[in-house]
């Protein structure tokens, strides 16, 4: 079955400054890579997604970059803000499939002003 | 439109006794998941339903049972609480894209903090 490593694991970063986080799969049948958002106390929530047929997808400050040949997917958030923080989890599905996901262990973020 | 709503939000067990998390949606979404959360282990899932009528095991299925009421409703029984079921227990939602023929983003309740004691 598919495997997602998630790194790292915790990230403190200055507001302002850039964050990235990394990830690999291992199933090459993957080709649906969400990134989920989670604040303290709350369900998660889809922040951004892409799909193995390109490489690249911006939206705001958040980008996310997909490596299909290596397996690996960035997410990218520039200009930090202390309301960037919070868990972080990546994810790697099929779109050929009834939606099931392998989640990464996750990576907390804080922003310190 | 609530999305996904649990219930309870947070439980006390004792080691042996049984209990039933409750979970429903109302976006008219046929797939469903339970997942768990631990401490630097991410959201594992425990048993998802792709429709209505079917249930298949995750990564983490034993200890638990689901049931897939309706369309609506996907419940998660501990028939006896262990130490190692202490949790957050999170259920999701999505239309999977076999139906949708597009992306399928999981919509997430906002969790059931569970101890067993």
């Amino acid at each position: 079955g598919e495997n997602v490593e998630q790194h790292p694991s915790t990230l403190s970063v200055q507001e302002g400054d850039s964050a990235v986080i990394k990830c690999t799969y291992s199933d090459s049948a993957s080709n649906y890579f969400p990134w989920y958002k989670q604040e303290l106390g709350k369900g998660s929530q889809l922040i951004i997604d892409i799909r193995s047929n390109v490489g690249e997808k911006k939206d705001q400050r958040i980008a996310v970059t997909l490596n299909k040949t290596a397996k690996h997917f960035s997410l990218h958030i520039t200009e930090t803000q202390p309301e960037d923080s919070a868990v972080y989890f990546c994810a790697a599905g099929a779109t050929d499939s009834w939606g099931k996901l392998q989640f990464g262990a996750g990576t907390q973020v804080v922003v310190t002003p | 439109n609530a999305g996904v709503t649990q219930t309870p939000k947070f439980q006390v067990l004792k080691t042996g006794q049984s209990m039933t998390l409750q979970c429903a949606q109302d976006m008219n979404h046929n797939s469903m998941y339970w997942y768990r959360q631990d401490p630097g282990m991410g959201l594992r899932l425990i048993y998802y339903s792709a429709s209505e009528g079917t249930t298949d095991k995750g990564e983490v299925p034993n200890g638990y049972n689901v049931s897939r009421l309706n369309k609506r409703e996907f419940s998660l029984r501990l028939e006896s609480a262990a130490p190692s079921q202490t949790s957050v227990y999170f259920c999701a939602s999505s239309e999977p894209p076999l139906i949708s023929g597009a992306g399928y983003e999981q919509y997430f309740g906002p969790g059931t903090r569970l101890t067993v004691t």
